[in-house]
């Protein structure tokens, strides 16, 4: 089945260390997001990408970097600059010119 | 940019019951969507609705554009409906994708 992975499920990070976040699609999706979610909020988008190797910033992208090497995967990195990371990570996926959205089932991470 | 409210934030239901959501946004969109969160996290795209009316099951939708609102039906509602409606939209001429999402509408359902 087609479908996006997220992993690890749960993430816990100690201060001032830099963690990674996987995302991996087999839709064939040329179109990949990451979000945040904070508790009782909606989602703020972090950076998304169009095509290979070329990635925007979305509307809060400080503390966070991503690369888009291959098609199938979009790595989050949470930087020691995030001063607030703990939150619910989402990633997504869409087809360019169509517009369902598939979304991965999160990365909740937890600073200790 | 483009502003995103839900409304009611929270609904509780008994089950069978109806209910309307409604999502107002403030400047014209190229893209809208409805989501629905489970207890778990999981995002599940119920429509695709930039303007007109889709029904799917129990469930339909319909966004005025003009009016700058959309409103999305849940009939005979079950307890599997609970969880976190979104709206969301892409403003303006942009196809990039990129989405605002509302701060969301959580509904619970009682057997």
């Amino acid at each position: 089945d087609g479908g996006i992975t997220q992993s690890p499920k749960y993430l816990f990070r100690k201060e001032g260390q830099n963690v990674t976040l996987s995302c991996e699609q087999n839709l064939n999706h040329d179109a990949m997001y990451w979000y945040r979610q904070d508790p009782g909020q909606g989602l703020r988008l972090i950076y998304y990408s169009q095509i290979v190797n070329d990635f925007q910033k979305g509307d809060i992208a400080e503390g966070y970097s991503v690369s888009r090497e291959k098609k199938e995967s979009f790595p989050l990195t949470v930087t020691s600059a995030q001063k607030n990371p703990t939150a619910f990570y989402l990633c997504a996926s869409t087809q360019t010119g169509k517009y369902g959205y598939t979304f991965g089932s999160g990365t909740r991470l937890t600073v200790v | 940019g483009i502003q995103v409210e839900q409304s009611p934030p929270d609904l509780i239901l008994q089950e069978g019951a109806n209910s309307t959501l409604r999502c107002n946004f403030s400047d014209s969109v190229n893209n809208l969507q409805w989501f629905h969160q489970n207890p778990w996290g999981q995002l599940i795209n119920l429509f695709y609705i930039p303007s007109g009316t889709k029904q799917n099951g129990r469930l339909s939708a319909t966004t005025v554009a003009t009016e700058r609102y959309s409103l999305l039906y849940i009939s005979s509602s079950q307890t599997t409906d609970s969880g976190v409606y979104f709206c969301a939209v892409e403003g303006g001429s942009g196809n990039t994708g990129k989405l605002i999402f509302g701060q969301g509408t959580t509904l619970q359902v009682k057997p």
